[in-house]
């Protein structure tokens, strides 16, 4: 069964950069089949889309964090990396890497996380 | 961007009916997935594609989608069905195509 596991620092400097890893448990990565995505989570609020990493490389990600967004893979396809530049206080939160299933449905495409990974909770601080 | 609107809490007694619902314009012309989160874990797919259930989740999961309202049907509500859940569409007009509800928090009386 697969496992994603994400991993980075717990705490991280306003201003500086977040960079987190999600090592997947099996080839999935390796399949066209899958896309990958981070979403966070701020203490007491909702799931936020953060982005997509496709299967023919692109990269999308939330209009709302303005360009501060990288995410990419690495050569064994087993991670997936983000990093999210010139953090705030608001970047405090539990981040969350997950695989994305596409798929066709009767209403058009349509994408589904499953699995998640457990989150690493990161903390911004002054 | 397209946007999912949810109670912020529903309220069941053990054995009734819980019916949490997703709200968005024309949302019954798009394939909806929900969400448990229980706390401090992270979210679990519990229906995907309106009415599916992945492998694992009870039958007592069910999901209905019509007009500019989806709904998670949590039948013989159980205590350990106590968690927030969030429903998700894919928006592909848009520059912001994951689109998650706010969450409901469902209650277990």
């Amino acid at each position: 069964q697969l496992q994603l596991q994400e991993s980075g620092p717990g705490l991280v400097k306003a201003s500086e950069t977040l960079s987190l890893t999600c090592s997947v448990s099996d080839d999935s990565m390796s399949s066209r089949a899958y896309y990958w995505a981070w979403v966070r989570q701020c203490p007491g609020k909702g799931l936020e889309w953060i982005g997509t990493l496709y299967s023919s490389g692109i990269t999308q990600h939330s209009p709302s964090l303005k360009g501060r967004v990288t995410m990419s893979v690495d050569t064994s396809k087993k991670h997936f990396f983000l990093t999210l530049t010139s953090v705030t206080a608001g970047d405090t939160a539990m981040y969350f890497c997950a695989r994305l299933t596409p798929f066709m449905a009767a209403g058009g495409s349509t994408n589904w996380f499953d699995p998640w990974g457990q989150g690493t909770l990161v903390t911004v601080s002054s | 961007s397209y946007v999912l609107i949810q109670p912020p809490s529903v309220s069941v007694a053990p054995g009734q009916t819980a019916k949490i619902t997703c709200g968005g314009d024309s949302i019954g012309s798009k394939s909806v997935h929900w969400y448990q989160q229980r706390p401090g874990q992270a979210p679990v797919l519990v229906v995907y594609d309106v009415g599916d259930r992945p492998s694992g989740i009870p039958e007592r999961f069910s999901g209905a989608n019509s007009g500019n309202t989806a709904t998670l049907t949590i039948s013989r509500v159980e205590a350990g069905d106590e968690a927030d859940y969030y429903c998700q569409v894919w928006d592909g007009s848009s520059d912001h195509p994951e689109v998650f509800g706010g969450g409901t928090k469902l209650t277990v009386l």
